[in-house]
Parts: structure tokens; sequence; C-alpha cells
């Protein structure tokens, strides 16, 4: 049982550059999230989706754009990197939107 | 006020104890909380979580809710070296706007050395 699955693991970008962040999920959840981990600020919500072809801004959207096609997944997009954007990303995904989230492993992300 | 506070420690327990970690929480407007546990370079766990004031247990860990105080306790028995990891409490937004938003503290760091 895979549960969340986000690659990569690591990343190292220059300003400007574009790049996705994938997740993947194996359990059927409707609802699915992207958070940001940065030292001092604790888990901040990026994007959510409450089902396929539904997608919302969280608290910190600025700077990222998500889709969701498929119930599956829910990559997050960085438009043009900058080095605020340096954290540990995590995917999560629940049955629905009022039930506890699952996390990946996150993405380690550097921006230089 | 941060809406949801937690002790950022760091917490050191010799192997055997017991260990209690607290949060409180600003609004009342939520459905459940939950606890997780991180280790290093790992995402968050899934520990426990709970809709209702009172107890609730799952082995060696307890997670109590007290609504009329706004205080999210996790107890830990027999507390193991596996154990060392950092504990986030969490709370679910009810409503509103970002739905499914989950409010962090901002963690504890525990350590239960042999």
């Amino acid at each position: 049982n895979a549960g969340v699955t986000q690659t990569p693991k690591f990343q190292v970008l220059k300003t400007g550059q574009s790049m996705t962040l994938q997740c993947a999920q194996d359990m059927n959840h409707e609802y699915m999230s992207w958070y940001r981990q940065d030292p001092g600020m604790g888990l901040r919500l990026i994007h959510y989706s409450v089902g396929a072809g539904i997608t919302d801004q969280g608290e910190v959207p600025n700077g990222y754009n998500v889709s969701r096609s498929t119930t599956e997944d829910f990559p997050l997009r960085l438009l043009s990197a900058a080095p605020s954007q340096t954290s540990v990303y995590f995917c999560a995904s629940s049955r629905t939107f009022n039930q506890p989230q699952h996390f990946g492993d996150g993405t380690r992300l550097s921006i230089l | 006020q941060k809406e949801v506070e937690q002790d950022p420690g760091p917490l050191s327990v010799p192997e055997g104890a017991i260990v209690s970690l607290n949060c409180t929480y600003s609004n009342s407007a939520f459905q459940y909380f939950m606890w997780y546990r991180q280790y290093s370079r790992k995402g968050p766990e899934l520990l426990m979580y709970t809709y209702s004031s009172g107890n609730k247990e799952d082995g060696r860990f307890t997670a109590q809710v007290d609504k009329s105080s706004k205080y999210i306790s996790l107890f830990i028995r027999d507390s193991q070296p596996s154990d060392s990891a950092t504990y986030l409490c969490a709370r679910n937004n009810a409503g509103g706007t970002s739905y499914g938003k989950l409010t962090f503290g901002q963690g504890t760091i525990l350590t239960v050395h042999p």
C-alpha cells in the first residue's frame, strides 16, 4: 500500500526556473492538499482540491499553480521559482475534506 | 494570538517515562483534532484523531480534548527511544473558506534516551 507518493524527494532550482512537484495517492481519496513547512512557520496550506476538476487556494497560494485532472494525481507547479519558495513541500490526502489527512514524505526544494 | 499554540520544547525524558504533550487553541468552531508524529526527513504520520471532548486511547497513546478550556493533550506511556520525534497537534477548519485546511501547532521535539 503506497499511500501518498511524492516525487522528486530533492530538487535544486535556479531563480526563475519552473518545475512541477508530483503527488499521487492510491487510496481513492477525494480530498488532496499541498502544504509547505518552514522553520518557525509550521505547516501552511498552499492549495487544495475536494475532487477531480475542483481546486482552490489555501493561505499561501502565490507563485504556485495546481490542477486535478484525475482523482489520483495532484501536481504542484512553481511558475517562476524564487528563493522564498525554498521549503519542504508535503502533499496530503483524505477520503473527504473533514476526515484526517495522510501525508507523503515530502519534496525538499532549494532555490538558489 | 496563534490559532494553535504548542510548546516547542525540546523535551528529553528517560526510557519508560510518561510523556505529556500539550496544545491550546483559540477558536471553538472546530470539528476534530489530530496528533501527528514526524521523524526527521519524513512526512507527518497520523497518530490519533478525535472528534469530541474526553479521552481516546490507542496502545501506549492517549489523546485528551477539553473543549471547555480549549486544551489538547497527548500522553505517551512507557516511552521508547523509537518515540523520539517531533509531535504536531492540529485541528481542522470547520466550514468557511479553505475546506479541510489543517492548522498545526509549531511541534514539540521529543527525545527519549535509553
